[in-house]
């Protein structure tokens, strides 16, 4: 079964500059998260989609960061423009869970890492 | 205070060694608690998956979760030096957004 899949892996950017992120998550997973993770902390939630709905988007600097699900499948994380304390690693992840029941299970990409300079 | 609390490390143990890694939390709301194994630029990896209170075992590998105590534990025993990596204790609630609440991750060094 294919995992997660983002890219790019690695960007380096100068501040006030535009990136774009994409993920694909495991087929059939009707979750999916965007995390972000800077060094040496633990992943924090941006946002959470259920299909192409969001669930939760509280913790989204939203003055800076959009996402969108299109389609209930893959998705984009957008950052613009950037300031240097966006530097981290975005983790997309996904799970079966439907809004009931279980599915909890939650499955990680490798990671997009972003350097802002 | 974090929802999550666990200590950093790093944690430096000899080949063989038994470790013990802990996190507590505070929302007495959390049921499902997770172990993540994340090595160096990669994503993290499901390791153990625990529902409620009690004990797990996979291997060398065993989740603790005292919800009285508010208390999780992993014990890893002969340890290897492959498993030298952080460690990423998170959990969710039973009810509202099913999103995993992570601590800060233990950094574990196994010597060869």
């Amino acid at each position: 079964e294919a995992g997660v899949a983002q890219s790019p892996r690695y960007k380096i950017i100068e501040k006030r500059q535009s990136v774009a992120f994409w993920c694909n998550p495991i087929s059939g997973h009707a979750t999916l998260y965007w995390y972000q993770q800077i060094l040496g902390q633990g992943p924090k939630l941006l946002i959470q989609f259920q299909n192409n709905g969001v669930v939760d988007d509280s913790q989204l600097p939203k003055d800076r960061f959009s996402a969108e699900r299109l389609k209930g499948v893959d998705s984009t994380l957008k950052i613009q423009p950037a300031k240097l304390e966006d530097s981290a690693v975005y983790l997309c992840a996904s799970s079966l869970w439907t809004g009931k029941g279980s599915g909890n299970t939650i499955y990680f990409g490798e990671g997009s890492w972003l350097t802002v300079v | 205070q974090k929802e999550v609390e666990q200590d950093p490390g790093p944690l430096s143990v000899p080949e063989g060694a038994i470790v013990s890694l802990n996190c507590t939390y505070s929302n007495s709301a959390f049921q499902y608690f997770m172990w993540y194994r994340q090595y160096s630029r990669k994503g993290p990896e499901l390791l153990m998956y625990t529902y409620s209170s009690g004990n797990k075992e996979d291997g060398r590998f065993t989740a603790q979760v005292d919800k009285s105590s508010k208390y999780i534990s992993l014990f890893i025993r002969d340890s290897q030096p492959s498993d030298s990596a952080t460690y990423l204790c998170a959990m969710i609630p039973d009810t509202g957004r099913r999103a995993l609440t992570f601590g800060s991750g233990t950094r574990l060094q196994v010597q060869p």
